[in-house]
């Protein structure tokens, strides 16, 4: 166990559903990341957010829609996705944004957009 | 971004067998570098956190080396378990405006045979 929770673990939607994503980390952290995998490729950030302000959003298209309501969880709300946007969704958190900071990842959510 | 590759790409060895595996990536803007040992269906697992050129860490059986002025590191495995089969990430975290963005290969896909 890392410290860090996923909800749902598997999520199957249609391109016309809106459904959301949970993250909950246990460590005290101030910094939480979604990252995302898909098929064959390496992770890949998305947002961070550190003391629940995003701090980075890498060129994420806007059908992914990130909210930090406090430090210890993070959601990622989906509307409108496509098939290709089917992977593997991981969160994870820090103790800070930046310096040489381990990040504890959760087991992730794997989405199916049909 | 940064540009990391990592190989072996996959690696099957008999239990008892000693393995290393490389993660290569930019020397320039160098700031740290992160292995992470990610067995299937759980989070990916924290192994070290290097930043000196001539690092080595030590976990167990899994060791580690940094030359960052050639731009690599190295994981060793010594007298490879079953246990140790997982997908291993190395994940460089540049400096400048990649400060605190983990960048993370592909993987080296270690299976051991009992």
């Amino acid at each position: 166990e890392t410290g860090v929770t996923q909800t749902p673990r598997h999520l199957v939607m249609g391109m016309t559903n809106k459904k959301s994503l949970k993250c909950e980390q246990h460590l005290g952290h101030n910094a939480m990341y979604w990252y995302k995998q898909s098929a064959k490729k390496p992770l890949e950030l998305m947002f961070v957010y550190n003391f629940k302000e995003q701090t980075e959003n890498n060129s994420v298209p806007s059908r992914f829609s990130p909210e930090c309501p406090n430090s210890s969880h993070l959601f990622l709300h989906l509307h409108t996705l496509q098939p290709e946007d089917s992977a593997l969704y991981l969160c994870a958190s820090s103790q800070d944004w930046g310096g040489q900071e381990t990040q504890y990842f959760g087991p992730g959510t794997r989405l199916l957009v049909l | 971004i940064l540009n990391v590759e990592q190989s072996p790409q996959s690696l099957h060895v008999q239990e008892g067998d000693s393995t290393n595996f490389t993660c290569s990536f930019p020397s320039s803007n160098f700031y740290a570098l992160h292995w992470y040992r990610w067995e299937t269906a759980k989070s990916p697992e924290a192994l070290f956190v290097m930043t000196l050129n001539g690092d080595e860490k030590k976990k167990g059986r899994i060791s580690a080396t940094l030359n960052t002025k050639e731009g690599y590191s190295y994981l060793y495995i010594k007298g490879s378990q079953p246990e140790d089969s997982a997908t291993y990430l190395c994940a460089p975290q540049g400096g400048g405006t990649s400060y605190g963005k983990l960048t993370f290969g592909q993987g080296t896909i270690l299976t051991v045979h009992p």
